[in-house]
């Protein structure tokens, strides 16, 4: 399940089952996103980005979603992996702006 | 190497002290950012090199923190007089042009872990 406060969001899974990962952003005028994976002791990895004028976007195991009116944001993971376990990072940035602002993160724990 | 390279993994000073940090982009990247990660927070944006315009420094925390880049090549971010809340993971990024207009890669850095004691 997924718990907030002083720490990381955290969400706990076992391995195989699909995982979803949630991000609220903040700026209307964003139009894109992107989804980076940080593994403990190393620096954020991109792993699928998305632009405004799309809602959905897939690549291998992993899917975007992008809800503007709400301005929400997902990342699904299918078939999570022991492999998967990292700090999950989404990113958002205005037209015409060269500074994405990145949320705080939610930690994705898999259980064997 | 063919990715963002930061030294030294990790540092640890006292409380006053100088440090600088280095970061090597990719090969032809143009753009450059540094950032700041507090323990359990997300990514506090530092500064921002492009090509050889003037760079945007407009999150540096304080008159304490400069940062240079020579041309398109290495980066140095220098913390003077260094205080226990500096403590933090300082990544480096580069991407080919800036995000600026269109769809962009950063490609980070393992970071420098700084620890002012």
């Amino acid at each position: 399940g997924e718990s907030v406060g002083l720490h990381l969001p955290t969400l706990s899974v076992q391995e195989g089952d699909n995982s979803i990962i949630n991000c609220a952003y903040s700026n209307s005028a964003s139009d894109y996103f992107i989804w980076y994976k940080q593994e403990s002791g190393k620096g954020p990895q991109f792993i699928i980005d998305i632009r405004s004028n799309m809602d959905k976007r897939q690549g291998q195991r992993v899917t975007v979603l992008l809800n503007k009116t709400v301005k929400h944001l997902s990342l699904q993971i299918a078939a999570t992996q022991p492999g998967d376990s990292a700090v999950y990072f989404c990113a958002e940035n205005e037209g015409g702006s060269y500074i994405p602002t990145f949320g705080r993160g939610t930690s994705l724990i898999v259980h064997p | 190497g063919a990715g963002v390279s930061q030294s030294p993994s990790n540092k640890v000073t006292e409380k006053g002290k100088d440090v600088e940090l280095r970061c090597d982009p990719i090969s032809g990247h143009t753009a450059l950012y540094w950032y700041r990660q507090r323990l359990g927070q997300g990514l506090e944006f530092l500064i921002y090199f492009q090509g050889n315009s003037a760079p945007d420094k407009s999150g540096l925390p304080s008159d304490r923190f400069s940062a240079e880049r020579t041309g398109e090549s290495v980066s140095t971010l220098t913390i003077q007089r260094t205080q226990q809340e500096d403590s933090a993971v300082y990544l480096c990024a580069s991407s080919l042009y800036g995000l600026a207009g269109g769809q962009e890669t950063q490609y980070f850095g393992p970071g420098t872990r700084l620890l002012v004691l």
